[in-house]
């Protein structure tokens, strides 16, 4: 069965300074690799994803996330935080051959 | 171009009634999903459908049933409602599990239902 980690519940950083928001994950075979972004009231939006190629992916709002297969991580980052940044950020995954599977969310708290 | 609409947006419900949540996308997408969304649960998937008339069990399907009669729709209904079925309820839609857009799904603003 395949499964995504996201060990961090929140996530507290200053605006203007990079953020990291941290995903493992667990599939069989070779990963998809997505981030979704929540903000409240809303749905989830599609930020980026990683299907294979260059291990760094960029994606919407200058996030960008890098795939390390030997970590199992696809860990989002973005070099300038912005309060505007401050949200609900899901990790999925699944293998092509299923459905995918989200973290439990992490929440980014930009502060001013 | 509307997306993926969610109706209705709230409601409450008594313990036993039953309702339909009604899902529409307007983007020609193959699948479609029912999501439900729990306080440090993430996102679990109820059901799921792969195209018109056909339907397919997700991680948390008991006490639910769907319907896709029309490619556009897919309907998710609770026949005899429990408290644990208060959530908030996702309706998602995508292409396909291959090309170039595998794996984004567009989601609806969501449903929120409370079961007294």
């Amino acid at each position: 069965a395949q499964s995504v980690a996201q060990p961090e519940d929140q996530v507290n950083v200053a605006e203007g300074n990079p953020l990291t928001v941290k995903c493992t994950y667990s599939v069989s075979g070779n990963p998809y690799l997505f981030w979704y972004v929540q903000y409240p009231n809303r749905g989830l939006q599609f930020l980026l994803k990683y299907i294979t190629g260059d291990n760094l992916v960029k994606g919407s709002y200058g996030f960008e996330a890098e795939f390390n297969k030997s970590q199992t991580s696809f860990h989002l980052k973005k070099p300038s935080a912005l309060v505007s940044d401050s949200a609900l950020y899901f990790c999925a995954a699944y293998s092509g051959y299923s459905t995918l599977t989200f973290g439990k969310g992490t929440m980014l708290l930009v502060s001013p | 171009n509307a997306g993926v609409t969610q109706t209705p947006k709230f409601r409450v419900l008594k313990t036993g009634q039953s309702m339909t949540l009604l899902c529409a996308q307007d983007m020609n997408h193959e699948y479609m999903y029912w999501y439900r969304q729990d306080p440090g649960m993430g996102l679990r998937l109820i059901h799921y459908s792969v195209g018109e008339g056909t339907t397919a069990k997700g991680e948390v399907p008991d006490g639910y049933n769907v319907s896709r009669l029309k490619k556009q729709n897919f309907l998710l209904g609770l026949e005899s409602a429990a408290p644990s079925q208060t959530s908030v309820y996702f309706c998602a839609s995508s292409y396909s599990r291959t090309g170039p857009n595998t794996g984004e799904l567009f989601f609806g603003e969501g449903s929120r239902l409370t079961v007294l």
